[in-house]
Order: structure tokens, then C-alpha cells, then sequence
């Protein structure tokens, strides 16, 4: 089955750039979608198709997608970022929705 | 606005069954696929189930297969997880999430989930 890996932690700087990266077996072929999860709450989507996304997500937050990499960005870092991020993917060869293992983000 | 509440969760003995349900409101329903969603305590997101907006078709994590039934009452706007076998594993919150789509797709809204606890 298709594995999405992902870094267990990262810290940043408030103000401060945060890239959040989510690795797959030509994962540049597929549709990335990108999840927030803040402490207690239940998962926000934040970026899908690769880099679209919902309204009344911010500007500061975008993502990228090519080769073996996704990358979920975050300019600018505030505390209210603090979250767990998600990346998730449809395998079409095995019609199961995977998600990676995610990224717990601290603003430092 | 988009809200789905999830209920049915609660704690249940190793092997017992249990059906979870998902109440849906703010549109409409019976045009959307829905999943579900579940997350062992400390973990990460494990996608558990999609069925279609008429029902006419289910998928399931390879993991989970055999042992859980989705479905779904449209003239209720519910959606229905039933699990049986249950173990310890299985110890989670459980969120149902509406899909773009009438066939799936993103999981644009998710609900505030329902927790499940498997112990003796």
C-alpha cells in the first residue's frame, strides 16, 4: 500500500517561514490535500489539490507539490499555527485514502 | 453552515459491536459521499470508510475490512458506522467528513467526533 511519510516535529519562529514536507513514491503524480489539527479540536482542511485553497484559509499558507515531495508552507508564523498537519493522498491503485503520520508544528 | 455531529461512541468490551452515527445538516446530504475518520489516542489520522451519496457503493481501509459496515438513511441525513469484533485497537475518535464529491473525493468538513473506547 502507498506510504506517505512525514517528520514527527519542527519548530519555528514566530514570523518566521515554517515548510512542512510529506514524502511518496512519485507522490508528483497524485492530488495532495493538507490538514490542520490544533490541540483538541477536530482536522481543518487547509490546502488540497496541491496548492488550492478553502476560502477563509490565509494567503500565508500554501502548498507545493513535485517528484517525490509535497510541501505545505507556512510564511510569517503565528501562534495560532501551532497544530498537527496532515498530508493525504487517494491511491488510485489501491482506492484507499492514506494520510501521512504528521508534523507536530511549535511556535517557538 | 456545514455541521455533522457524531454519536454512538462510548466504552465497550473486546469482541462486543457498536454502531456510531453521523447527523448531518446545512446541505444536502443525499448529494455528498461521506467518510470516516479515526484517530488512536496520541496518534495520527487513519482513514476508515467512504460510502457514495446513494449508497451504491463502500470502500474500506484494507486493515478494517470485514469487520465494519457503513451505511447510510438519506431520508435522515445520518450516516451509520457499524463495527463488530471489536478490540482494543480500535480505541479512538471516530469523525465522519463529508466528501466533495457524490463518490468521495476531499474531506472538506469533518465533525467534532465521537470517542470509542475497547476495554474489559
Amino acid at each position: 500500500s502507498y506510504v506517505l511519510s512525514q517528520a514527527p516535529s519542527m519548530s519555528v519562529a514566530p514570523g518566521q517561514t515554517a515548510s512542512i514536507p510529506c514524502g511518496g513514491n512519485d507522490i508528483g503524480s497524485k492530488s495532495v490535500h493538507w490538514f490542520q489539527q490544533r490541540p483538541g479540536q477536530a482536522p481543518v482542511l487547509v490546502v488540497f489539490d496541491d496548492g488550492d485553497r478553502p476560502s477563509g484559509i490565509p494567503e500565508r499558507i500554501s502548498g507545493f507539490n513535485s517528484g517525490n515531495t509535497a510541501t505545505l508552507t507556512i510564511s510569517r508564523v503565528e501562534a495560532g499555527d501551532e497544530a498537527d498537519y496532515y498530508c493525504q493522498v487517494w491511491d488510485r491503485s489501491s482506492d484507499q485514502w492514506v494520510f501521512g503520520g504528521g508534523t507536530r508544528l511549535t511556535v517557538l | 453552515q456545514v455541521q455533522l455531529v457524531e454519536s454512538g461512541g462510548g466504552v465497550v468490551q473486546p469482541g462486543r459491536s457498536l454502531r456510531l452515527s453521523c447527523a448531518a445538516s446545512g446541505f444536502n446530504f443525499s448529494n455528498y459521499g461521506m467518510h470516516w475518520v479515526r484517530q488512536a489516542p496520541g496518534k495520527g489520522l487513519e482513514w476508515v470508510s467512504l460510502i457514495w451519496w446513494d449508497g451504491s457503493n463502500e470502500n474500506y481501509a484494507d486493515s478494517l475490512r470485514g469487520r465494519l459496515t457503513v451505511s447510510r438513511d438519506n431520508s435522515k441525513n445520518t450516516l451509520y458506522l457499524q463495527m463488530n469484533s471489536l478490540r482494543a485497537e480500535d480505541t479512538a475518535v471516530y469523525y465522519c467528513a463529508r466528501g466533495r464529491y457524490t463518490s468521495g473525493g476531499i474531506l472538506e468538513d469533518w465533525g467534532q467526533g465521537t470517542l470509542v473506547i475497547v476495554s474489559s
